[in-house]
């Protein structure tokens, strides 16, 4: 596609509730990011792709928070029971190989009641 | 752990005024990045910064890099409305397993007539 698209765009969760949210990179793109954006912040490091593998996950705040990629395309935020604290934007990104310039999807802006 | 401080945070402008966004960083990194997001949007790539010295402009913006003093800086010239948004500054930390980005706070800014 022409550029990194997210889906849901808006998510409204209830407390306790599993969501997941889905992450569709350029295509050929080989590395795949995830971010966390809190209201008024910067962008979070969660995780790091690089085709299937998942090489960083030293973001993820919690074991309810998992991610993965399994064709190296396509990725999947899952986030199991879902607390307030876990509202925020998600971000997802994709570049074509290492060190290079990553670019960044729409985002899905997650909200826990 | 790598560190990235802008300053100012918040930043009142009148058009066609100058002004600069600072943005510290704590280790030595490859490149510098800035970013252009608006409210409700993803983030928009503006400058990437790959070497010491390195100097990019476009329009009324122009990004500049000392990667011995680990500054970067975003200059405004002459602003206009249009450049209401907030600004990040972001570094990478191409280690073995990841090339994940570490944020700064992000600098809003707007512009009033």
């Amino acid at each position: 596609g022409a550029g990194v698209s997210q889906s849901p765009r808006y998510k409204v969760a209830k407390r306790g509730q599993d969501v997941a949210l889905r992450c569709d990179p350029i295509s050929g793109h080989v590395s795949l990011f995830w971010y966390q954006q809190a209201l008024g912040q910067g962008p979070e490091f969660l995780t790091y792709f690089q085709n299937e593998a998942q090489l960083d996950k030293s973001g993820l705040p919690s074991d309810r928070f998992f991610a993965e990629r399994p064709e190296g395309s396509v990725s999947t935020l899952k986030i199991q029971r879902t607390q307030q604290e876990d509202s925020a934007v998600y971000l997802c990104a994709s570049s074509d190989q290492r060190n290079t310039e990553a670019f960044f999807g729409q985002g899905t802006r997650l909200t826990v009641v | 752990e790598l560190k990235v401080e802008q300053n100012p945070l918040f930043l009142s402008m009148q058009e066609g005024k100058n002004y600069t966004i600072y943005c510290n960083y704590s280790t030595t990194s490859d490149r510098l990045y800035w970013y252009r997001q608006d409210p409700g949007k993803s983030l928009e790539s503006l400058f990437v910064l790959l070497s010491n010295g390195a100097v990019k402009q476009e329009g009324r913006l122009m990004a500049s890099l000392d990667t011995k003093a680990r500054l970067s800086t975003l200059h405004i010239t002459a602003a206009v409305h249009d450049l209401s948004a907030t600004y990040f500054c972001a570094v990478d930390t191409p280690t073995q397993n990841t090339d994940k980005l570490i944020f700064g706070t992000g600098t809003r800014l707007q512009v009033f007539p």
